[in-house]
Parts: structure tokens; sequence; C-alpha cells
């Protein structure tokens, strides 16, 4: 069963064209961390939300919004995509502060 | 800052053989991940570590805490080419929300 959604699993955009990848878990989480990957380097935390709390990455670029309607979803808008944005986006859910996250499958953007 | 020195980088082996990855830090982690992330998709949890000393088996991969909860190992045995993927460590400190990445171990397993 399906615990960390993300869709789409492919999105291709244009440069400065805004997009928005979205998340939804099952798992009724607290936490939902939105990563930057680039090929074959560790995830990058973007920001965070504990519950509606919302926690920004001191070097996460203004470019990048995130917004949590409800426990269930999360969505980053990538407000004016560069062509160093392309990456593998992943969303991971938490219960509490040091226990284990859990991954989605990825977002991968492609930046035309 | 909390850093995790996760060793080798890359490893290519042949099919049949053994190998450990190191995960080594200064500093002491409550619990520690390891996940296995194959191209194109998120990264899968193999194990959660908390307790220091602790040892933990799954099929052919066997992990290990350190007694100070500073280090951790994943050794493969007998590795199989289904095994290939990039292997993180991650670990979280006391009464953090954040996850301290190793910069992970691509393993390629030749048939």
């Amino acid at each position: 069963d399906a615990m960390v959604i993300q869709n789409p699993r492919y999105q291709v955009t244009q440069f400065g064209k805004p997009v928005t990848l979205s998340c939804s878990q099952t798992l009724n989480h607290n936490v939902m961390y939105w990563y930057q990957q680039k090929s074959s380097q560790a995830p990058k935390l973007l920001f965070h939300y504990y519950d509606k709390d919302f926690n920004n990455e001191a070097d996460t670029p203004d470019n990048f919004q995130s917004r949590r309607p409800n426990t269930s979803f999360c969505f980053l808008d990538i407000r004016s995509p560069g062509l160093g944005d392309a990456a593998m986006y992943l969303c991971a859910t938490q219960r509490g502060r040091e226990e284990t996250q859990y991954f989605g499958p990825g977002t991968r953007l492609l930046v035309l | 800052t909390q850093l995790l020195e996760q060793s080798p980088q890359f490893l290519s082996i042949q099919e049949g053989e053994n190998l450990t990855v190191y995960c080594n830090s200064s500093s002491v982690f409550s619990s520690l991940q390891w996940y296995r992330q194959e191209p194109g998709e998120g990264p899968v949890l193999l194990v959660t570590v908390v307790t220091g000393g602790e040892v933990k088996k799954l099929k052919r991969l066997t992990f290990q805490f350190g007694d100070a909860r500073k280090d951790s190992s994943l050794h493969i045995t007998a590795a199989q080419p289904g095994d290939t993927g990039l292997y993180l460590c991650a670990a979280s400190g006391a009464g953090s929300y954040q996850l301290t990445f190793g910069k992970g171990t691509k393993l390629s397993v030749i048939p």
C-alpha cells in the first residue's frame, strides 16, 4: 500500500514557467519534508512542516515555496524554474522528533 | 553542524563478493537509518537502529550501530546484481526533526 504518494512522477516545464509538485500521505504523520536531490547525491532539505508550522532552510532559494493545506497534502511550488532546478524532488513524512522518515517515489523535474 | 562521513563513495564488485559500507561521525545520534535508492525512485528504508551496539539483519544485509551511537556499518554478504543502488545513511540528533545524510555509496554488482 502506498504511504507517501507523489504526483506527477515526471514533470517537464519550461524555463521560467511556474510548476507545482504534490505529495500526499496516508500515514497521518505530523511532519512533512521536501528535498531536492541531484544525480547520485544525498537529498538536500528545502523545508519542512510540523503540522502547519513552516520551517525554511536558510539556503533554500526564494524561488521555492510550499503549502500544506491539511495533514495529508503538501505542495512544492517553483515560481520561476531555472535550468539548475532540474532534479529529483522528494517528499518525506515523519511521525515526530527523532523518528524514521519515509520517502515518496519522487518527482523528476526537467526544465527546458 | 553534524556531519556523517560515508565511505566508500563508489563500489564496484563481482556477484558473490562481500562488502561493507561505513558511516562515521564525531556526533552522537539518537537514531540512524539506512536507505537504498534505485535510479528514478525515492529512498526506501532498510533499517532503523537506535540502541548503541545494536545489530540488525535483513536477509544478507547486516547493520550495526556503534556502541557510542556515532557510527554504523552495513555489510552485504554474497552480493547480487539486485543489490545495485545508492545506499544512504541518515541520522538524527536528540530532539531534532532533521536528518543528516551521508553522501551515499553507489554500489554496482556485476554479474
